[in-house]
């Protein structure tokens, strides 16, 4: 059974750039969040998707920044016009139903540097 | 504004010794505390509690919760090279749809 996947593993853009990660969730798995973990601090989190909906999207920057779980396929983060803030490890988790006691295993990550 | 303190943030200790590593929170709409450990990739699941005073075990690592004081510990012991990593405390929470929030982590580092 595989866990989550994301990719790319690294990603490298250059400032104004458009940057786009994809995650799929473990088999099974219909609830995605993303967290950005900034060098030396925590994970944060940013927006929790399940299938074709938002559902919570209160760490996520109002600008710039967009998410989609679409019926078929990946999730995707997407950061538009990238700055060198940006660069940091996202990271996708998924549940199976998104409750208050459901585990959220986590993939491997992307690395986004802004160059 | 929710929050979770890992401490110490860096330790590092020689093979063989038992360690334990600190978290407490201060969250609203608390649901259970989390621990992973992350290496140079995934952060990987090792506990979750909801109950008070319950320990969890799994070989050398167990954890406790004690939700009057809101902390829990994690405990390795009999340490390898293997454990060491970054290990992160998080508090799952409901506040309009279920989150995580993570402490700092603490860089564990096991010396041979």
């Amino acid at each position: 059974n595989a866990g989550v996947m994301q990719n790319p593993r690294h990603l490298v853009r250059r400032r104004g750039q458009e940057a786009r990660l994809r995650c799929s969730p473990m088999k099974g798995h219909s609830h995605v969040y993303w967290y950005r973990q900034l060098p030396e601090e925590g994970l944060k989190f940013m927006v929790y998707l399940q299938k074709e909906n938002i559902i919570d999207e209160s760490g996520m920057p109002k600008e710039r920044f967009s998410a989609e779980f679409p019926k078929e396929g990946p999730s995707i983060l997407r950061i538009q016009q990238v700055v060198r803030g940006d660069s940091a490890a996202y990271f996708c988790a998924s549940s199976s139903s998104g409750g208050a006691t459901d585990t959220q295993y986590f993939g491997p990550g992307t690395r986004l540097t802004v160059l | 504004e929710d929050k979770v303190v890992q401490s110490p943030l860096s330790l590092v200790v020689h093979e063989g010794d038992t360690v334990t590593l600190n978290c407490s929170y201060e969250v609203t709409n608390f649901r259970s505390l989390l621990w992973y450990k992350q290496e140079k990739k995934a952060p990987t699941f090792l506990f979750m509690l909801t109950s008070s005073g319950i320990e969890k075990k799994s070989g050398r690592l167990s954890s406790i919760l004690d939700k009057k004081e809101l902390f829990s510990i994690l405990n390795i012991t009999a340490t390898q090279t293997g454990d060491s990593a970054v290990y992160l405390c998080a508090v799952s929470i409901i506040q309009g749809a279920q989150k995580l929030v993570f402490g700092q982590g603490t860089r564990l580092t096991i010396n041979p």
